[in-house]
């Protein structure tokens, strides 16, 4: 079955870019009605999406979020990637990478998820 | 936003009781309404989509209903594994997808 994996800088200076990127495992990240997510979670909060790709090249960020956000596809790699520019430590987080799989019927939903990485706004 | 609210924030109980999980969305989404089960230190899990559909491998004691803006999550006899925190979501809206604050299930 498919299988998801973030990996990336633990640590990040304020100012700077987080870089995250999340291999796909079991499956090709090209085929199938899929847009690929990263979904965010501080530390003892609640769950913040943050934006997605599909195959189309078709992108949607979170407005909160949109002036500062790049998701990017390396089907080579069978990899997608998060950049976040301009970090404070209000973007410390566990952020994790998403399927979000779609129904005929338009229905959508997270699944599978990787197991999550923290990255840590620090000077 | 579609802002999502969930109650109750938490709540206390015992194995082998009935749990009632509340989520209202600020305007009507229909049926899209997923439900998600987070353990401490894992990635959460879907356990209901379009507000009613039963994952593949969840437990058939966890239910899900609703549509327009008011949804429940019923655990018909609660489990030691199942305490964890629940979060929906809906899937209407793509500007921005949102999820509820989360209902905590721990144990009485």
């Amino acid at each position: 079955q498919v299988q998801l994996q973030e990996s990336g800088p633990g640590l990040v200076k304020p100012s700077q870019t987080l870089s995250l990127t999340c291999t796909v495992s079991g499956g090709s990240i090209s085929s199938g009605n899929y847009y690929w997510s990263w979904i965010r979670q501080p530390a003892g909060k609640g769950l913040e999406w943050i934006g997605r790709w599909f195959i189309s090249g078709s992108t949607n960020y979170n407005p909160s979020l949109k002036s500062r956000v790049t998701i990017s596809i390396d089907t080579s790699k069978n990899q997608f990637s998060l950049k976040l520019s301009s970090v404070t430590a209000a973007d410390t987080a566990v952020y994790y990478c998403a399927r979000y799989s779609s129904s005929e019927r338009g229905e959508n939903w997270f699944d599978p998820w990787g197991q999550g990485t923290l990255v840590t706004v620090s000077s | 936003d579609i802002q999502m609210t969930q109650s109750p924030s938490s709540l206390s109980a015992s194995v082998g009781d009935r749990v009632t999980i509340t989520c209202r969305a600020s305007q009507s989404i229909s049926s899209y309404l997923n439900w998600y089960q987070q353990r401490p230190g894992k990635a959460p899990k879907v356990l209901i989509s379009a507000a009613s559909t039963l994952q593949s491998g969840v437990p058939s004691r966890f239910s899900g209903s609703g549509s327009g803006t008011d949804f429940t999550l019923t655990i018909s006899s609660l489990q030691p594994e199942d305490f964890a925190i629940y979060y929906c979501q809906q899937s209407y809206s793509i500007s921005p997808i949102t999820f509820g604050p989360g209902t905590k299930v721990d144990i009485k």
